[in-house]
């Protein structure tokens, strides 16, 4: 299986704090995406970073790629309580088509 | 949210009997995606579909089957569903462009085999 990892997986902070998700995967690729899902929903997407580069940002969030050790990271500062949810990194590896294979996710709990 | 409806949102049925789930967009986006999700697996690329009758299997296709005659449509059916497709169904679509795309989702269809 070509699914990637992400750590950890549960996640509980306080409101202001930063809020950290790492992700592993396997083979060479495209890009990563992050996404949020929140409780019963579908996937919301967050930032997309390309294989040649090596940090982006937008807004709160800041994505990080080491595609030497096949690696990201999001971060996200100041959390808010909407801010809970489920977070996965997505890697798109194909050759042909866009085919995304999913991490399991981090559950990040942001307490009031 | 992208102009995406999934029916239905919520399915329960028995197993043997077969289930369509469909897939409506509004973007006239070129490529629609399948995915289930289960608890420690994240999302699972079940069928994709990269134009009108243009369709391939993605990692998990055993037990399911895809049609699209219309771009804003693309159906998931289970011929013969089982209780280990018993799941959460979500439907994606991406647009044209280069490959470094987001893929947008709807929101689901809970599908319970009994």
């Amino acid at each position: 299986s070509q699914q990637g990892e992400e750590d950890p997986q549960a996640l509980s902070i306080q409101e202001g704090e930063n809020a950290t998700m790492n992700c592993s995967y396997k083979t060479s690729i495209n890009n990563l995406q992050w996404y949020r899902q929140n409780s019963g929903r579908g996937l919301v997407h967050l930032i997309l970073i390309r294989s040649n580069e090596r940090e982006k940002h937008s807004g709160r969030l800041r994505v990080t790629l080491d595609t030497s050790k096949k690696s990201s990271s999001l971060l996200i500062t100041a959390s808010r309580a909407a801010d809970t949810a489920s977070y996965f990194c997505a890697t798109d590896w194909s050759t042909g088509f866009q085919k995304l294979v999913f991490g399991t996710g981090t559950r990040l709990l942001v307490s009031p | 949210d992208a102009g995406i409806t999934q029916s239905p949102r919520h399915k329960v049925t028995e197993t043997g009997t077969p289930v369509t789930l469909r897939c409506h967009q509004t973007e006239n986006h070129r490529y629609m995606y399948w995915y289930r999700q289960d608890p420690g697996h994240g999302l699972r690329l079940i069928h994709y579909s990269y134009g009108v009758k243009d369709t391939d299997k993605g990692e998990v296709s055993d037990g399911y089957s895809v049609s699209r005659s219309k771009t804003e449509d693309f159906l998931l059916t289970l011929e013969s569903a089982t209780s280990s497709q018993t799941s959460v169904y979500f439907c994606a679509i991406s647009g044209q462009g280069d490959r470094n795309q987001p893929q947008h989702f709807g929101d689901g269809t809970r599908l319970s085999i009994l």
